[in-house]
């Protein structure tokens, strides 16, 4: 168990649909990740929040939106779903406070599967 | 951050060391070897990273040219439950965190 929680474990939807999925970081993580994983284009970083605030920007397309609020945990909007959306959602956490320091390692919730139909 | 090179895949007999190899030739000076690792469809798991020393943890060890320029993940004494995708990752340690940039990974099959 690493610590970091995800809801739900499963979500079944249809196109055009919205959904949130709900990460919750280890105690005392600063930084969450989101990372997408799908059959063709493997495991793909998404976005980083670090104590509130975006900080870094990968593959995430326009119509994905996270934040992360100010007890630490985060949440994924993702809207008009399209079927190439289905995919393992996985958050990520991390201390974050020292630079070249053991604490950056991420630790991964166990993700949530999207299934858009 | 640089970019890593990996066997696609590779077996290993239960109770024996599995020896994972990684190439990362253009990795600089204050980028670090991070390994993860994948036991299907769970998150990632990390296991172990270093800067230029070997470095062993309750989980395996890890071995970096003096060169830098490859790395060797060993699992000292491999059971089934170590069959896994294996990623070698090569990042800069940032004091406010930084993506993680997976590649295929290695699949490792461990076999009785």
């Amino acid at each position: 168990d690493s610590g970091v929680t995800q809801t739900p474990k499963h979500l079944i939807t249809a196109t055009g649909q919205r959904v949130t999925l709900r990460c919750s970081p280890r105690s005392g993580d600063l930084s969450v990740y989101w990372y997408q994983q799908s059959l063709d284009q493997g495991l793909q970083f998404l976005i980083q929040y670090y104590n509130g605030e975006e900080r870094a920007k990968g593959n995430i397309l326009e119509r994905f939106s996270a934040q992360q609020f100010p007890d630490l945990h985060s949440e994924l909007n993702l809207s008009s779903l399209e079927l190439g959306d289905s995919a393992l959602y996985f958050c990520a956490s991390s201390v974050d406070r020292l630079a070249g320091s053991s604490y950056n390692e991420q630790f991964f919730g166990p993700g949530t599967r999207l299934t858009v139909l | 951050d640089a970019k890593t090179t990996q066997p696609t895949s590779m077996d290993c007999a239960e109770g024996r060391a599995a020896n994972l190899p990684c190439n990362h030739s253009t990795i600089s000076g204050n980028e670090y070897v991070y390994w993860y690792r994948q036991i299907h469809s769970q998150g990632p798991q990390y296991i172990i990273h270093g800067l230029k020393n070997n470095e062993t943890n309750e989980m395996a060890s890890l071995i970096i040219t003096e060169d830098r320029k490859s790395s060797t993940l060993i699992l000292p004494h491999a059971t089934l439950r170590d069959t896994a995708v294996y990623y070698c990752i090569v990042r800069r340690s940032y004091n406010q965190g930084g993506k993680l940039i997976f590649g295929q990974g290695t699949e490792l099959s461990v076999k009785p």
